[in-house]
């Protein structure tokens, strides 16, 4: 496995438009993350999954942001009537445990809104 | 809550020089995890080191040693005779066992060493 896949590397959209990215994680990790990444900031997280089930979510996750990891395995992070705000790097990640575990990240999604 | 301080934005140095990142950190839980990551240009952030906070044992690896000191809650990360390849932008995360499901990242530090 060559690690954590993103798709698509970079993302130009026109402001109200709908985005969604894909994370391909590493085939055993059971736990994958998502984070966002502003210019000259560290990674912030956004939400985290358990296999299918999304057990946490940052309250900077708004009501426009929806993940979805529907097997298990990939994973997606549609943003929807998207803002100049939401202008940033979207990082993915993946684990086998969380706590005592490194995560492996992904190079990441740059969306820009225009 | 937990917080990360990583208070250089930015350090600059002469290849063959040593450097010194710092990283401090807050937490309220007794049971936690340090990790350091590196992020090249091309985005992907890279796993360096991991530390519990029950192992206070300094770690070197090649040219990279780590200086853990509870005490002071620090952990700070050297590069030792620096070389170009090693600017990138250096990351200090903590995961705690009261928020086990999420690295909290500093700001990171900008490391450019110059040929």
């Amino acid at each position: 496995d060559t690690g954590v896949s993103q798709n698509p590397r970079h993302k130009i959209t026109k402001r109200g438009q709908n985005v969604t990215f894909r994370c391909d994680p590493i085939s055993e990790h059971n736990r994958l993350y998502w984070y966002r990444q502003t210019l000259g900031q560290g990674p912030e997280f956004l939400t985290y999954f358990q296999n299918e089930a999304q057990l946490e979510k940052s309250r900077l996750l708004s009501d426009r942001f929806s993940a979805e990891r529907p097997k298990g395995s990939f994973s997606t992070l549609e943003i929807q009537r998207t803002e100049q705000g939401d202008s940033a790097m979207y990082l993915c990640a993946s684990s086998r445990g969380h706590l005592n575990t490194e995560a492996f990240f992904g190079q990441g999604t740059r969306l820009t809104v225009v | 809550a937990q917080k990360v301080t990583q208070a250089q934005t930015e350090i600059s140095v002469v290849e063959k020089e040593d450097v010194t990142l710092d990283c401090v950190y807050e937490t309220r839980d007794t049971t936690y995890y340090l990790f350091w990551y590196k992020q090249p240009p091309s985005g992907e952030l890279v796993f360096l080191i991991r530390r519990n906070s029950f192992d206070e044992q300094n770690e070197i690896s090649g040219r990279y040693s780590w200086n853990f000191q509870k005490s002071t809650s620090s952990f700070n990360f050297t590069i030792t005779a620096s070389q170009v390849v090693d600017s990138a932008v250096y990351f200090c995360a903590l995961i705690s066992s009261g928020s086990a499901r999420q690295l909290t990242f500093g700001s990171g530090t900008q490391l450019t060493v110059l040929p």
